[in-house]
């Protein structure tokens, strides 16, 4: 299974944009690139996903590496609701089993 | 929107004793998942269902943890002979066919004492 490699924690000051990388260097052709968030004793929540294309909806843009070895989610005006774990993932084509990594802890400010 | 329920929220027990979680996904989607997710770490995969078929079973999932989903609409993850190990929060998910989104339960948090 396609690993990722997360940073432990992030903080950033609301109101701030908020980049959260993910190395997923053994990423293969087929793999979607994921990301999920849960909040504080919540389960995890959909976020964005892509393949190749960056991409964009009403939570987070999705930026790709042009050789998809990399993406960065970007929340684009951190708000203190944004505090949660952010968790990037590999998903490939037809397969239906998540495996999360550990996430990055993202802290927000006041 | 209902969304996806679990019950108990909350299930304290002790050692060598069964226990059974119930799920209720989201109406009208025909997946559904189970995870676990100890302090500190993502969820891991268990086990998945395609309406009442177990398509895939994790290594996890050792012969004490079964799970069904009769009439492929609610499902049961049933723990016998309980280990302290076991202790962590379970969840459950749902997806349709159509989309790879997985919408999550807040799960059942299980102490094992």
């Amino acid at each position: 299974d396609a690993k990722t490699t997360q940073p432990n924690s992030m903080e950033s000051n609301e109101e701030e944009p908020v980049h959260l990388p993910c190395n997923h260097s053994t990423i293969s052709g087929t793999d979607y690139i994921h990301w999920y968030r849960q909040l504080p004793s919540q389960g995890p929540e959909y976020v964005i996903h892509g393949l190749t294309s960056n991409v964009n909806n009403r939570m987070a843009s999705l930026a790709i590496a042009e050789d998809r070895k990399s993406s960065t989610l970007i929340l684009h005006r951190a708000t203190l609701r944004d505090a949660a774990v952010y968790y990037c993932i590999l998903l490939r084509y037809n397969f239906n089993k998540f495996y999360f990594g550990s996430g990055t802890k993202l802290n927000v400010k006041p | 929107d209902t969304g996806v329920s679990q019950d108990p929220r909350h299930k304290i027990t002790k050692r060598g004793q069964n226990v059974t979680f119930r799920c209720d996904p989201i109406s009208e989607h025909n997946r559904l998942y189970w995870y676990r997710q100890t302090l500190g770490q993502g969820p891991e995969f268990l086990t998945y269902f395609q309406n009442e078929a177990q398509l895939e079973k994790s290594r996890l999932l050792s012969d004490r943890f079964s799970a069904e989903r009769p009439k492929g609409s609610f499902s049961t993850l049933e723990i016998q002979r309980t280990e302290q190990g076991d202790s962590a929060m379970y969840l459950c998910a749902s997806s349709t066919g159509r989309s790879y989104e997985q919408y999550f339960g807040p799960g059942t948090r299980l102490t094992v004492t």
